[in-house]
């Protein structure tokens, strides 16, 4: 089972339209938990964290679920803008004061007019 | 505030010629780096990690190698390259608290 699976795409969706991306991860012991956004040959930059209470930035929602080693995000009333790849990353403490993060393959959107 | 610098932009290099890649941070002191690679259609892959000055951590074995001269330089390098070593190369640091900061990558095409 690889670490990090996501959706593998792609999602193509109306704008408005509200979507989900889903996420597992294999590591039980993973401490922190991100969404991604990776636009077309750029580097990937943070989108958001994911807390285990859940949180939410303006049109997306993004929760975890442990028990599950779960990752979603969701986006609302989805916009042009919104086209990108969402990578899925989670971080493991590998030792000697040292952190990993692990990404999935990403899921690519296109938001279309 | 923290920034990350990384070049060149874009690299074309014949098969077996050497190979150097440099990242900077600036704006934080004894960051955790980080060098991934992006291969077409496929995920990001960690390559090499340094936690300080002179500690290289290797995930991938291969004919790459990195090295952190300064508390906040991470090189990577090759000493031949193969065709197989084509991809979107990316710097990346970290405080331990929160999320990775990329730099803006390097694409790398081996002819």
């Amino acid at each position: 089972r690889k670490e990090v699976e996501q959706d593998p795409g792609p999602f193509n969706v109306p704008e408005g339209a509200t979507v989900a991306f889903n996420c597992t991860y294999s590591n039980s012991a993973s401490q922190s938990f991100f969404w991604y956004r990776q636009d077309c040959r750029k580097e990937p930059k943070l989108l958001m964290s994911v807390y285990s209470s859940g949180n939410e930035d303006g049109r997306f929602t993004a929760q975890l679920n442990r028990a599950s080693q779960y990752i979603s995000l969701l986006i609302r009333d989805s916009k042009l803008s919104d086209s990108a790849t969402y990578l899925c990353a989670v971080r493991t403490y590998s030792g000697a004061g040292s952190y990993q993060l692990t990404f999935g393959k990403g899921t690519k959107l296109s938001v279309i007019p | 505030s923290q920034t990350i610098h990384q070049w060149p932009a874009t690299l074309v290099q014949p098969v077996g010629s050497p190979l150097s890649l440099e990242c900077t941070v600036e704006g934080t002191s004894n960051p955790n780096l980080y060098w991934y690679r992006q291969a077409a259609g496929r995920g990001l892959q960690l390559l090499f990690y340094s936690v300080g000055i002179g500690q290289i951590s290797s995930e991938v074995p291969q004919n790459l190698s990195a090295s952190r001269p300064q508390d906040r330089q991470f090189i990577l390098s090759s000493k031949k390259l193969l065709l197989s070593d084509s991809g979107f190369y990316l710097c990346a640091w970290s405080d331990s608290l929160y999320g990775y900061t990329f730099g803006s990558g390097t694409r790398l095409t081996v002819v």
